[in-house]
């Protein structure tokens, strides 16, 4: 079956810092990779995606890469801020049939981000 | 924003009684689904729905149910809520054209 790991947190930052959440899986196929950001009290966000290897996702100064090699998908921002303080998602989507659609989470991992 | 409401945002009910959440979607897609959120574990998928009527079980499903009888509504019932319920839960959909899944803002069930 499909699984994702994170790395394991909380990981607490200094403004300016650089970020990386390491992320990696097991899927059968050619599985779609995301990342969801979920802020204190509210619910979860797509924050960037990447469908093939090789595919860079890219959104809010965040970035992750398609590894199939290494089957990774690491989450980095090279300048964190206070406010992307959050618990942060790695999944996966196995496109078709009947798995359509159904996403596979890692653990989470909290992120605190002090000024 | 993909249009996705829950309802109710927060309940505190007892050991035993019956719970039904509801999951409202404003733009017609076929695909919902339902999550509960556990510190530790992500999000696990307990049911899912592919259309009216056509339903399907995920990963945890025991101890719950789940009817679809409209496209817009996804509804998730405990017959018999235990303690080990108590959960936040998230409906989500899924966008067909780029395969994301977009979530709803969760309902948190505390079962005392």
């Amino acid at each position: 079956g499909n699984s994702v790991t994170q790395m394991e947190g909380p990981v607490t930052l200094s403004e300016e810092a650089f970020l990386t959440i390491n992320c990696t899986y097991t899927a059968t196929g050619y599985p779609s990779l995301f990342w969801y950001v979920q802020y204190p009290g509210e619910g979860l966000q797509l924050l960037l995606k990447a469908t093939k290897a090789d595919d860079k996702g890219s959104n809010k100064g965040f970035e992750a890469t398609y590894r199939k090699e290494t089957t990774s998908f690491h989450l980095e921002k090279g300048s964190v801020q206070v406010s992307d303080s959050a618990v942060y998602f790695c999944a996966l989507i196995n496109a078709g049939g009947t798995s359509y659609g159904k996403l596979t989470f890692g653990q989470g991992t909290i992120l605190t981000v002090h000024p | 924003d993909a249009g996705i409401t829950q309802s109710p945002r927060h309940k505190v009910t007892e050991t035993g009684t019956p719970v039904t959440l509801r999951c409202h979607q404003t733009e017609n897609h076929r695909y919902m689904y339902w999550y509960r959120q556990d510190p530790g574990h992500g999000l696990r998928l307990i049911h899912y729905s592919y259309g009216v009527k056509d339903t399907d079980k995920g990963e945890v499903s025991d101890g719950y149910s789940v009817s679809r009888s409209k496209t817009e509504d996804f509804l998730l019932t405990l017959e018999s809520a235990t303690s080990s319920q108590t959960s936040v839960y998230f409906c989500a959909i899924n966008d067909y054209s780029y395969n994301e899944q977009f979530f709803g803002p969760g309902t948190r069930l505390t079962v005392l």
